[in-house]
């Protein structure tokens, strides 16, 4: 069955310091998708990403945040200069054309900010 | 859905005993509905989903969901608990034209042997 990739699985950072999280979506997926969950709590939307431009963000997406579809196959999210609170599990989802379907989500990367 | 609630934060069962998890969402047009589960440290895993066809949806691992239009809800249910079904479940609906998803809260599920 297709998966979602991402990597790395966790990532230590240090307050202040860039971080790209990548993703390999399905290859024949056309909507792409970033999630965070703060440790204990519930799992938020933070950005969609549909013919190479975001078509819906959160107003957690601030300027400090950024996607990229660079190659065809990899979806990135940047933070560019991290703070304690952007440790988090993150999660890149993909889906196909159509209502909702083959909506799956990646395993993960846990960040952890320091 | 506008909204997702989970009415439940922690569940606890007994082992071979049902499991009954609440949802209910709020929406202005007919949503598409959701359920995850989290085990430790891991991703989310898609438990079923229903999006407008059969009311009644059949997941994996035995778990079930009813869509109740008149109660807003979507409870997920299973008859008998394993020990295995321990883990964070996630109720989400569909928050916006793009297919972001929003979530509830999680219950947290425990089963006692």
């Amino acid at each position: 069955e297709p998966e979602v990739t991402q990597t790395p699985s966790h990532q230590v950072t240090q307050m202040g310091q860039e971080v790209i999280l990548r993703c390999v979506p399905i290859s024949n997926h056309l909507y792409f998708y970033w999630y965070r969950q703060i440790l204990g709590q519930k799992v938020e939307f933070l950005v969609s990403f549909y013919n190479n431009e975001i078509s819906e963000k959160s107003e957690i997406f601030d300027d400090q945040f950024s996607v990229e579809r660079p190659d065809g196959s990899n979806f990135t999210l940047k933070i560019r200069s991290t703070k304690l609170e952007d440790s988090a599990m993150y999660f890149c989802a993909s889906r196909r054309q159509g209502p909702l379907r083959g909506y799956t989500f990646g395993s993960g990367t846990r960040l952890t900010v320091v | 859905a506008q909204s997702v609630t989970q009415l439940d934060s922690h569940v606890s069962v007994s082992e071979g005993t049902p499991v009954l998890l609440r949802c209910n969402y709020s929406s202005s047009y007919s949503p598409s509905l959701f359920w995850y589960v989290q085990h430790p440290n891991k991703g989310l895993q898609l438990l079923l989903k229903y999006t407008s066809a059969a009311t009644l949806v059949k997941g994996i691992n035995g778990f079930e969901a009813e869509f109740k239009k008149s109660e807003t809800s979507f409870h997920l249910t299973k008859p008998s608990a394993h020990m295995s079904d321990a883990a964070e479940y996630f109720c989400a609906g569909n928050g916006g034209s793009q297919g972001n998803l929003i979530f509830g809260k999680g219950t947290k599920l425990s089963v006692k042997p």
